[in-house]
């Protein structure tokens, strides 16, 4: 059975502190990999991954992905409250459907 | 550009009552997606829509849950009778393409049912 786990459930940390979200997939003939971000509200799309070891960057987010070892990360390096949200990680095989993780809720203080 | 819409936003109903929920794609969009997200757990894909074609649906209690897109814009998703258990958040996403390994989603801002 296809399925995505996420660590940690749940994470505390000061403005500032850099964070590392992690994600492994079990998804059969895998294709790609997608992070959002779950305010109290719509997930939003932050990156989508295929290839291994090629680095998404966007501002203060970046994420990564590992076939071989069938994972990913999201860093967030200098956290800001405006970064407190839930991060869903989800992947898919040759197929439309997302197999979705549970989320890590991240904290961040001022 | 207008994102996904939906409505209601908050809905709460006796259990063995009739609700349903409406969502409007981003314009163009071809495939239409209704997920289920329980409190502390990701998105789980009820129905899938490409155009006016339920293309998977294989994960919708169909005794109780009923979809539709007619004209392959806009749908609704039903519920009869609710259940206790049904309460959570159903989420709507859309998509430009046709179904494939790439596409990205977009997502609607839910709506929030609470069954008592």
């Amino acid at each position: 059975e296809d399925k995505v786990v996420q660590s940690p459930l749940s994470l505390v940390v000061h403005e500032g502190d850099t964070v590392t979200l992690n994600c492994s997939y079990e998804v059969t003939n895998f294709r790609s990999l997608l992070w959002y971000k779950q305010e109290k509200k719509a997930p939003t799309f932050l990156f989508m991954l295929t290839s291994s070891g090629i680095e998404k960057k966007s501002g203060r987010l970046s994420s990564i992905l590992d076939k071989k070892e069938l994972f990913s990360i999201l860093n967030i390096t200098a956290t800001q409250t405006g970064d407190s949200a839930v991060y869903l990680c989800s992947s898919r095989g040759n197929t439309d459907k997302l197999i979705f993780g549970t989320g890590t809720r991240l904290q961040v203080f001022p | 550009e207008a994102g996904v819409v939906q409505s209601p936003r908050y809905k709460i109903i006796e259990k063995k009552q009739p609700v349903a929920f409406w969502c409007n794609p981003i314009s163009g969009h071809n495939t239409l997606y209704w997920y289920l997200q329980n409190l502390g757990q990701g998105p789980e894909l009820l129905i899938r829509y490409e155009n006016e074609e339920a293309v998977d649906d294989s994960q919708l209690p169909k005794d109780r849950f009923s979809a539709e897109r007619l004209k392959g814009v806009d749908s609704t998703l039903k519920i009869q009778p609710a259940e206790l258990g049904d309460s959570a958040v159903y989420l709507c996403a859309s998509s430009a393409y046709l179904a494939g390994p790439y596409n990205e989603q977009f997502f609607g801002p839910g709506t929030r049912l609470t069954v008592l």
